[in-house]
């Protein structure tokens, strides 16, 4: 049972490149958050989906796109890179409100 | 402004000693609370959850306290173990699709 899965791992990205990032959960869970952790700022939320096919901004959700296009897979999407988006990525999972989440182990992005 | 507030960026404690990490929330519509701890290049790990119906909740040495008159909440570690170094994450949330909202974190460090 993996749980939840980020692809990639680490990447480094030059500055107005382009990427995806790939969040797949096995858990049939209706819930997905991205979130980007940086040091002292803790955990705050991009962009969250409460469904298939939905999707919502979070706490700083600029520069970034998200689609839901299937349950079990959310992606976060960056058009053009900055510096300012070098951070750690994780995504999470839940099954309802009030139900713990599960984060997948991270993507560590770089933006030079 | 933070919804969700840890004070203390960092935590010292002996093996075998109490930990004793605090979370503040401003947010009167919270009712879910949850702690997360996270190791380095880990994504973060459920540890205990507590309704706002109740004012104690145990998980073996593991209790959250909450205090909603003062929007206020306490994770006790008993005996701490070398183990437990950590970051550790208060989350809240409310009914409806209210996402997770975090604290920035405490790090942990029990001593031998």
């Amino acid at each position: 049972n993996a749980g939840v899965t980020q692809t990639p791992k680490f990447r480094v990205l030059k500055t107005g490149q382009s990427m995806t990032l790939l969040c797949a959960q096995d858990m049939n869970h209706e819930y997905m958050y991205w979130y980007r952790q940086d040091p002292g700022m803790g955990l705050r939320l991009i962009h969250y989906s409460v469904g298939e096919g939905t999707t919502a901004k979070g706490e700083v959700p600029d520069g970034y796109n998200v689609s839901r296009l299937k349950k079990q897979n959310f992606l976060l999407g960056l058009e053009s890179a900055a510096p300012s988006q070098t951070s750690v990525y994780f995504c999470a999972s839940i099954r309802g409100f009030r139900t713990e989440a599960f984060f997948g182990q991270g993507t560590r992005l770089t933006v030079v | 402004d933070q919804q969700v507030k840890q004070n203390s960026p960092s935590l010292s404690v002996q093996e075998g000693r109490i930990s004793i990490l605090n979370c503040d929330y401003t947010n009167s519509m919270f009712d879910y609370f949850l702690w997360y701890k996270k190791y380095p290049a880990e994504g973060p790990t459920f540890l205990i959850s507590i309704s706002s119906i109740k004012d104690k909740n145990e998980d073996g040495r593991f209790t959250v306290f909450l205090n909603k008159s003062a929007k206020h909440l306490s994770l006790h570690i008993v005996p701490s173990q070398p183990g437990d170094s950590a970051v550790y994450f208060c989350a809240a949330t409310s009914s409806g699709n209210t996402p997770l909202v975090f604290g920035k974190g405490t790090r942990l460090s029990v001593i031998a």
